[in-house]
């Protein structure tokens, strides 16, 4: 049972345009949501996250959407820039599970130039 | 700089042996992680320690052992018991709380040759 889940493996984007990746979860016990992003043989770096008391947080071009309703949020990355081509993990973490995070599949950004 | 350094960046294991995968961390987090990640999946929690000589079993812990000794390091072995340990391996180490991010090592990637 995959509790959170990126349904789309891949997008493909236009430089300048805008980039949105998406994420869905099934535990109500989550209440704090995290994206990374991750270049190949390194390490996912700490990108943006949003507490469930928030709908929206936004660092710079990256915005994130939270939909507790639905069970889903949502990176939104604008402009985008051929840097930005990556895999983009979201994760989410519940204050009752010491802190550990659950990973969805990833999602591969590809921004064309 | 602080960061999280994992050692080797790549190694082979003979079938049948138990191998140990460093992390060592300059942050002074208190607790600390290692993930598994296989080809076109998300990260799965193996073993976490949110102190020092405590660590608990995560979602994959079968086959790999840990200790946590000292603050800075969390090494993991994998061991013959482990049936499929082609992966790639990643630590990671946050402050106690949900609300952190992971930093992540830059990984090691183990081959069974």
């Amino acid at each position: 049972d995959q509790q959170v889940k990126q349904n789309s493996p891949s997008l493909s984007v236009q430089e300048g345009r805008i980039s949105i990746l998406n994420c869905d979860y099934t535990n109500s016990m989550f209440d704090y949501f995290l994206w990374y992003k991750k270049y190949p043989a390194e390490g996912p770096t700490f990108l943006i996250s949003i507490s469930s008391i928030k709908d929206k947080n936004e660092d710079g071009r990256f915005t994130v959407f939270l939909n507790k309703s639905a069970k889903h949020l949502s990176l939104h990355i604008v402009p985008s820039q051929p840097g930005d081509s990556a895999v983009y993990f979201c994760a989410a973490s519940g204050t009752t599970n010491a802190g550990k995070s659950t990973f969805g599949d990833g999602t591969t950004l590809t921004v064309k130039p | 700089d602080g960061g999280i350094t994992q050692s080797p960046k790549y190694l082979f294991r003979k079938e049948g042996q138990n191998v140990t995968l460093s992390c060592e961390q300059n942050l002074n987090h208190d607790a600390m992680y290692w993930y598994r990640q296989d080809p076109g999946q998300g990260l799965r929690l193996i073993y976490y320690s949110q102190i020092v000589n405590d660590f608990q079993k995560g979602d994959i812990a079968e086959g790999y052992s840990v200790s946590r000794e000292k603050k800075e390091s969390f090494p993991l072995t994998v061991t013959s018991a482990q049936k499929n340990p082609t992966a790639f391996y990643l630590c990671a180490s946050t402050p106690m709380g949900i609300a952190y991010g992971y930093t992540f090592g830059s990984g090691t990637r183990l081959t069974v040759v």
